[in-house]
């Protein structure tokens, strides 16, 4: 089945500095890929829609300039907290459709990034 | 707006069966999903149902009722491993396209 892979898993780091999340569909090609933010015992909550070769499409009030997302190729999305500040620590979640699959188009994830802003 | 209900602790022993309820409420609707997350994974996809009625799948069923607004998902058999939080999800059709919106879970705890 599809596979998408997100790194890295777990991301310690001091506030005020930036960290890059990277997610890639291993066996198909994403146009499009999800970023979702999860906080402790909350729902995932949908951040951005991610576009290859486009801007991505944020959600009401998330920061497009604190979440940077680069859609470069058909199998990468990056997403860039930049200035990480404690509230930021949360569990990053990226997903894809693999729309070639047939049948149910469901969602993909990956594995998940537990950011921590000390 | 968009809302999705879901009881958020349910606990049941093994073998036992439960039915984990889910409503919702969104601008448009292309699909029901019922996704399971064990603590600090991502969630693992489990069934979908686009049309009414019974999905089943080996000790997991998914039901929708359109009209009603209405899911849920039954666990069969119980095992210690089913102990996660289930996630409904709907795919709307609105602003955020093909994503999907989701309830914030329900922790099933299975003791023996």
């Amino acid at each position: 089945g599809a596979v998408v892979s997100q790194h890295p898993s777990r991301v310690i780091c001091k506030s005020g500095t930036s960290v890059k999340i990277e997610c890639r569909s291993l066996d198909f090609q994403a146009t499009t890929m999800f970023w979702y933010r999860q906080f402790p015992k909350q729902s995932l909550m949908l951040m951005a829609t991610s576009n290859e070769g486009s801007k991505a499409t944020y959600e009401q009030g998330v920061e497009k300039d604190k979440f940077l997302i680069n859609h470069a190729s058909l199998t990468l999305s990056t997403l860039t907290v930049t200035s990480a500040h404690p509230e930021d620590s949360s569990f990053y979640i990226c997903s894809a459709r693999d729309l070639g699959s047939g049948g149910i188009k469901k969602l993909f994830f990956g594995s998940g990034t537990q950011l921590s802003v000390l | 707006g968009q809302n999705i209900d879901q009881p958020t602790e349910m606990t049941a022993t093994e073998g036992a069966i439960v039915q984990i309820n889910c409503t919702y409420q969104t601008s448009g609707f292309n699909g029901l999903f019922w996704y399971q997350q064990h603590a600090g994974e991502a969630p693992t996809f489990l069934s979908y149902n686009v049309l009414d009625g019974l999905e089943e799948k080996g000790r997991f069923s998914s039901f929708l009722s359109r009209s009603k607004g209405y899911s849920y998902l039954l666990l069969k058999e119980l095992q210690m491993k089913d102990s996660a939080s289930y996630l409904c999800a709907v795919r709307d059709q609105g602003q955020a396209g093909t994503a999907l919106i989701f309830g914030k879970g329900t922790t099933l705890s299975v003791s023996s």
